[in-house]
């Protein structure tokens, strides 16, 4: 089973322009999660979607958005770009059948795919 | 490779040692761990799991221990070999949902051949 890819790997972009990453889970997974992981901060949430709703959401600014499209393939939308937005995006897919992943016993793994090392100028 | 981390704690290890990891979480409310590696290059891999009703989890080579009392949690790896080296993190579902993960720093283990 091919795992999670991301797309693209490494982006270029400067101040104020926006950009879109892209993630498409394991198949059948319907979750998927979207992290920041930077040097200073670590890895952070940002949020979560499963079949098509924002699910959970982390504490970024309203300049990152994201999407889940009826395929479970999910993007996330940074807008206004700064230069603190430099990071290594990565997401997360798992079967995400239930809200809380211990729910009778069973768990909801989170699987991560390599990231995409977003770099502004 | 990637770099995740500039001032990570680190801990270096002889291959075949026993190798302990610690992680001080924030939540008490937390109530489901996890260990994660991450290489580098690559996105974190799930290690192991454990609930709030347990103390201690075993899988293969490694073993997880909870104390919520102090809410510290470790990651014990026997018999350290080379592939081991990597950052480790531990996360916590403190936000109450198991897909809302806060991870802890990381930890570089670096293991001496």
């Amino acid at each position: 089973k091919a795992g999670v890819t991301q797309t693209p790997r490494y982006l270029i972009k400067t101040r104020g322009q926006q950009v879109t990453l892209s993630c498409s889970p394991i198949s059948g997974h319907r979750s998927v999660s979207w992290y920041q992981q930077t040097p200073g901060q670590g890895l952070q949430f940002l949020f979560e979607y499963f079949s098509e709703t924002q699910r959970n959401k982390g504490n970024f600014p309203g300049r990152f958005s994201g999407r889940q499209f009826s395929n479970s393939r999910s993007e996330m939308n940074v807008s206004t770009l700064e230069l603190g937005d430099s990071a290594l995006y990565l997401c997360a897919s798992s079967p995400g059948t239930s809200g809380r992943a211990f729910s009778k016993g069973s768990y909801n793994e989170q699987f991560f795919g390599p990231g995409t090392r977003l770099t502004v100028l | 490779g990637e770099s995740v981390g500039l001032h990570l704690p680190t801990l270096s290890v002889q291959e075949g040692d026993n190798s302990i990891i610690n992680c001080a979480y924030s939540n008490s409310a937390s109530d489901y761990f996890i260990w994660y590696k991450q290489e580098s290059g690559k996105g974190p891999q799930f290690i192991i799991d454990i609930r709030s009703n347990m103390d201690k989890r075993q899988g293969q080579r490694v073993t997880v221990l909870l104390n919520k009392t102090v809410k510290h949690l470790s990651l014990q790896i026997a018999a350290t070999q080379p592939g081991d080296s990597a950052v480790y993190f531990c996360a916590e579902n403190s936000g109450g949902s198991n897909y809302k993960l806060t991870f802890g720093k990381g930890t570089l283990l670096t293991v001496n051949p």
